[in-house]
């Protein structure tokens, strides 16, 4: 069975633009969460999303934003690019809420 | 406010070396504790999830345990290829219906042939 996988995995953008990362869960999983890892902070939850539903928030600004297909894809978006939204951005899948996670890979992303 | 602690930050072993690494945490309800692995630029990778203390899981030289306030991985003549970084998180309930999961800092082993 093919696991998450993530586009683009890498990324460079400059301050204040945007940024759109896709996700392809895991065959059958309905459950796609969205996390950003930073060496200073290490993993920090974004958003959960659950048929085309955002179920949890993380403590991020509103320029982070996300949305689920009904085909379990998911997308989220970053506007108004800062420095400091460098970061390795993980998607992880499930087959509901509150089952194991499996992660992708990540999309790097670099704010010049 | 719930919360993860893992210690130590980092541990270097010689092949062969076994030892332990520590997750405290601190949560509401605690629904499932997991470890993950993680190698440079990949995402982590699922190990074990752990419910209710006591329990314990075994995956080649690796064997988690959960008490109430702790898990411990216990890693058993490592090789090399067990070098990486190894996290720990929580996961609470929340009115039964979502939860995402807590990390901690993670431990970064390196073992040396």
């Amino acid at each position: 069975k093919a696991g998450v996988t993530q586009t683009p995995r890498y990324l460079i953008k400059t301050r204040g633009q945007q940024v759109t990362l896709s996700c392809s869960p895991i065959s059958g999983h309905r459950s796609v969460s969205w996390y950003q890892q930073t060496p200073g902070q290490g993993l920090q939850f974004l958003f959960e999303y659950f048929s085309e539903t955002q179920r949890n928030k993380g403590n991020f600004p509103g320029r982070f934003s996300g949305r689920q297909f009904s085909n379990s894809r998911s997308e989220m978006n970053v506007s108004t690019l800062e420095l400091g939204d460098s970061a390795l951005y993980l998607c992880a899948s499930s087959v509901e809420l509150q089952e194991t996670q499996y992660f992708g890979p990540g999309t790097r992303l670099l704010v010049l | 406010e719930d919360q993860v602690t893992q210690s130590p930050e980092a541990l270097r072993l010689q092949e062969g070396e076994s030892s332990s690494l520590n997750c405290s945490y601190t949560v509401s309800g605690l629904r499932g504790l997991f470890w993950y692995r993680q190698d440079p630029g990949k995402g982590p990778e699922f190990l074990f999830t752990l419910y209710s203390a006591g329990e314990e899981k075994e995956k080649e030289r690796l064997k988690a345990t959960l008490t109430k306030k702790e898990s411990f991985l216990h890693i058993t003549a490592p090789k090399p290829e067990d070098s990486a970084t190894y996290l720990c998180a929580v996961q609470a309930y929340y009115g039964g219906s979502q939860g995402n999961l807590i990390f901690g800092k993670g431990t970064k082993l390196s073992v040396k042939p």
